[in-house]
């Protein structure tokens, strides 16, 4: 079975700061893993899909990297602001159709 | 575009009944999975619909159950509701060309179990 963990459950950053949130999975046989931002009481926002074959994906001021090998991707987010204030949340998809997700690290960006 | 589409966004339920939760995928996708969140987790897998048939199952009780129509929205069915089945139920959907493609999620149905 996979395990998804998000290591800090709770970040708290001054506005402007840049940030790495961190996902680990222990089964390294996995088809993409995907990181989606989501707001309270809403649903997922996808923010990056990263390829298995694939070292990292860009989109703005958010950077995925992902290291298959060692069960890991960071999330980077540049420059934060108080609009990323959210809950972070990455998911790995194995085999076969099912999406496992971690717990998510909650971000609160202070202006 | 309409993305993801859930009804209802909220639902209050006692325990014993049966609830139904709908969901519209978003244009151009085929295939649907079902999620359980419960306040402070993150999202369980409960099951994806493909082609109208239950293509995969998470560690859910038969009490769960769904459908898929031929125009690709979906149905998740929970009977003998329990306290426990509260929670935020997220529908996503995504298209089934390649192993890589994307889920884009709608904002969910919030089920109450009193």
């Amino acid at each position: 079975k996979q395990e998804v963990t998000q290591i800090p459950a709770a970040l708290s950053v001054p506005e402007g700061e840049n940030l790495v949130l961190n996902c680990s999975f222990t089964d390294s046989a996995i088809y993409n893993l995907q990181w989606f931002r989501q707001d309270p009481g809403k649903g997922l926002t996808s923010l990056l899909l990263i390829q298995s074959s694939q070292r990292e994906q860009t989109s703005g001021r958010l950077n995925a990297s992902l290291d298959k090998s060692s069960g890991r991707s960071t999330l980077y987010i540049a420059a934060s602001q108080p609009g990323d204030s959210a809950t972070y949340l990455c998911a790995v998809r194995r085999t076969g159709n099912q999406f496992y997700f971690g717990t998510g690290t909650s971000l609160t960006v202070i202006p | 575009d309409a993305g993801v589409t859930q009804s209802p966004t909220h639902l209050i339920k006692t325990r014993g009944q049966q609830v139904t939760l709908r969901c519209s995928p978003k244009s151009g996708h085929d295939t649907v999975s079902w999620y359980q969140q419960a306040l402070g987790q993150g999202p369980q897998f409960i099951f994806q619909y493909y082609e109208e048939e239950e293509r995969q199952r998470g560690n859910f009780p038969d009490r769960f159950s769904g459908h898929q129509f031929p125009n690709y929205s979906s149905e998740l069915n929970v009977n003998a509701l329990l306290l426990g089945d509260s929670a935020l139920y997220l529908c996503a959907s995504s298209s089934d060309r390649g192993s890589n493609q994307p889920q884009h999620f709608g904002d969910g149905t919030r089920l109450s179990i009193l």
